[in-house]
């Protein structure tokens, strides 16, 4: 069973680096049958794709955060990271990790982490 | 972006009642369409793949229709773990994108 876990910290200052990491337990990140992304939902409910990252190290961004993100592997941890510069209030949410599965052309998000809380505030 | 839209936002309903939300594609995106049930301080869980395919483990009370841009996901004899919100999301193109989600509140 492959398991997700957020960590990071919880709060960062406006016009600072969010920085976030994902390890995966109960599989291979280097699986190519699988991309691994980031999700976050904001305190008013609503969920956005952030980004994606492939076992190659090819990356998907969202074209809305596209300038300020950021997102890395570690092979040899089994983990991936998100860096989203330069953030602001409205860069506060939960966010969470998911392994993206695509078969016939249809992606989907299966498992996603638990999530972790960002708040960006002075 | 491929803008997703779900009703209703949120629905009151008692434990054995059938339940049908429903989700528009702001264009064409064949079965592209994926279902997932969120319950606070848990992980979301996925439902439903490519509009109708029950991910393994998931009750067969729930289910799901399309394509195109018409999509519904049914709960038949709602059970007191359902109680949860729920939410669409397309896979047919990035940005993937996901509906606003609906809670499903106990009646």
């Amino acid at each position: 069973q492959v398991l997700l876990q957020e960590s990071g910290p919880g709060l960062v200052k406006p016009s600072q680096t969010l920085s976030l990491t994902c390890s995966v337990s109960g599989g291979s990140i280097n699986s190519g049958a699988y991309y691994w992304t980031w999700i976050r939902r904001f305190p008013g409910k609503g969920l956005e794709w952030i980004g994606s990252i492939h076992n190659g190290g090819s990356t998907h961004y969202n074209p809305s955060l596209k300038n300020r993100l950021f997102i890395s592997q570690d092979t040899s941890e089994n983990l991936f990271s998100l860096n989203l510069s330069s953030v602001t209030v409205a860069d506060t949410a939960l966010y969470y990790c998911a392994r993206v599965e695509a078969v016939a052309g249809v992606h989907w998000f299966d498992p996603w982490g638990q999530g972790t809380l960002v708040t960006v505030s002075s | 972006d491929i803008q997703m839209t779900q009703s209703p936002s949120s629905l009151s309903a008692s434990v054995g009642d059938r339940v049908t939300i429903t989700c528009r594609a702001s264009q064409n995106i064949g079965k592209y369409l994926n279902w997932y049930q969120h319950k606070p301080g848990k992980a979301p869980q996925l439902l439903i793949f490519a509009a109708s395919n029950l991910q393994t483990g998931v009750s067969s009370r729930f289910s799901g229709s399309g394509p195109g841009t018409e999509f519904t996901l049914t709960i038949n004899s709602l059970q007191p773990e359902d109680f949860a919100t729920y939410y669409c999301q397309q896979g047919y193109s990035t940005p993937w994108t996901f509906g606003q989600g609906t809670r499903v509140e106990s009646k």
